[in-house]
């Protein structure tokens, strides 16, 4: 199994500003994605967060509004920038390990309100 | 693309009670199938999952699924619930093209009355 720490478990914040996110796991996986989770909504998928490279984003989403790194294979952070009140949402962290077919696990979420 | 379609969104039982929630999924090749639970103020913990061989799946906490591939569907079950199964259920797809992510229902919230 992994633990997965995810900070800050909850944020409100102004118009405009960027908040980052950040996904710490206590071993080496192979996928990382982060999905938010809109109010009354499923998940959806952001980007997958690639090691080393450029993350690959789902439709709807672009880099410039949703800057992610991953600068090793525990780490990876997530930033939603020039937030609006649409941007509120809960924000996940998830990672694979060992291949699809062992579990995907989940971090907590970020709870992010915007004013 | 692939979709997945919970249609119960809201679901009110007693306890006891026997649970189906209904998974449909849109995708006509191979298919990985999984329920998720979320627990109030919890996260998103795997209750069962669907790869191949037995259609039949048990999950945690006396859950189980069955897999009927000519209705493209992952229904979840539970011949008698508690309350503490009060939670939001998840189906999720992942279809075999090698993209990894999962694509998920949008959700159903179960209520348990005691």
């Amino acid at each position: 199994s992994a633990v997965i720490s995810q900070k800050p478990s909850r944020d409100i914040c102004q118009r405009g500003t960027s908040l980052t996110i950040q996904c710490q796991v206590d071993s080496q996986v192979t996928m990382m994605f982060w999905y938010r989770q809109q109010p009354g909504q499923s998940l959806t998928l952001i980007a997958t967060a690639n090691q080393g490279s450029e993350a690959t984003y789902e439709s709807g989403f672009v880099i410039d509004k949703f800057p992610i790194s991953r600068p090793n294979l525990t780490f990876s952070t997530l930033t939603v920038s020039n937030m609006s009140p649409e941007d509120s949402s809960i924000y996940l962290c998830s990672v694979e390990i060992g291949g699809l077919r062992e579990k995907l696990f989940f971090g907590s979420g970020t709870q992010l309100s915007v004013l | 693309a692939q979709s997945v379609s919970q249609h119960n969104h809201h679901v009110i039982l007693s306890e006891a009670a026997s649970l189906e929630l209904g998974c449909n999924y849109s995708y006509g090749g191979t298919v990985n199938l999984f329920w998720y639970v979320q627990y109030p103020g919890q996260h998103l913990q795997l209750l069962l999952k669907y790869f191949s061989g037995d259609p039949l799946v048990k999950g945690i906490k006396g859950f189980e699924a069955e897999f009927i591939k000519s209705k493209f569907s992952f229904n979840l079950r539970k011949p008698s619930v508690q309350w503490s199964d009060t939670a939001e259920y998840f189906c999720a797809v992942n279809a075999d093209t090698g993209r990894r992510a999962l694509t998920f229902g949008s959700g159903t919230r179960l209520q348990v009355q005691p």
